[in-house]
């Protein structure tokens, strides 16, 4: 079973729309870390936020914000005012134990002006 | 720019040939972490090493080896290469000392894209 899905492979949105971007994990672990990332068109991969098991307290950043709810195993993540910039593959990503990420399969964010 | 640098940024090469990849790590940071990005695997963890000594694997191939050297560079070694070894390759790094308090973020570099024709 796959420990991160991005069950959206693919959203198309126009400026100025707000979206979100769905993460549901699966761990055992009672101490984990959650980590969304960008990866723009030039490839690099962005960190752009963790967030450990035990502080539900949901994040904004600027247009960012991220919701985690423990009693869905989810950690969603909400661009708002969307901008043609934030084109660009999303991955979620999960860190139990050892120190290796499990990344889901991403979801790839077309913002059309 | 996350302070890892990767060398080469490209590399085409053919089957059977044998490759190393380079990265160097954010000044400080002891980990190194390699990540394989195919189409069909996504991304994926290799191995991880930790001040020199190799900390911990995940679906690396015997093809494939790494090392981190002293001064914390670390080499991934692909050998016997085969089309489907053809990948971007990412090394990332974390667990500095000092002032970085968040030992728990991986920082990522640019990224080793990989052609084997």
């Amino acid at each position: 079973a796959q420990k991160v899905t991005q069950a959206q492979t693919e959203i198309s949105v126009v400026e100025k729309e707000d979206v979100t971007l769905d993460c549901v994990y699966e761990t055992r672990d009672t101490t984990y870390y959650l980590f969304w990332y960008k990866q723009p068109p030039s490839g690099e991969l962005v960190f752009l936020i963790r967030r450990n098991s035990f502080d539900e307290q949901n994040e904004i950043s600027g247009r960012y914000s991220w919701n985690f709810q423990k009693s869905t195993s989810s950690f969603n993540f909400t661009i708002t005012a969307s901008q043609v910039v934030d084109s660009a593959v999303y991955f979620c990503a999960l860190k139990e134990g050892g120190n290796m990420l499990t990344f889901g399969g991403g979801t790839r964010l077309m913002v059309k002006p | 720019d996350s302070g890892v640098t990767q060398t080469p940024k490209h590399l085409i090469t053919a089957t059977g040939q044998r490759v190393t990849l380079r990265c160097s790590p954010r000044s400080g940071d002891l980990s190194v972490y390699w990540y394989q990005q195919s189409l069909d695997q996504g991304l994926q963890f290799l191995i991880q090493y930790y001040n020199g000594e190799e900390r911990a694997k995940g679906n690396i191939l015997e093809r494939f080896s790494a090392q981190q050297f002293p001064d914390l560079h670390s080499e991934l070694n692909l050998s016997s290469l085969e089309l489907g070894d053809s990948a971007l390759y990412f090394c990332a790094s974390s667990g500095g000392t000092g002032k970085d308090l968040r030992p728990h973020e991986q920082y990522f570099g640019p990224g080793t894209r990989l052609t084997v024709t």
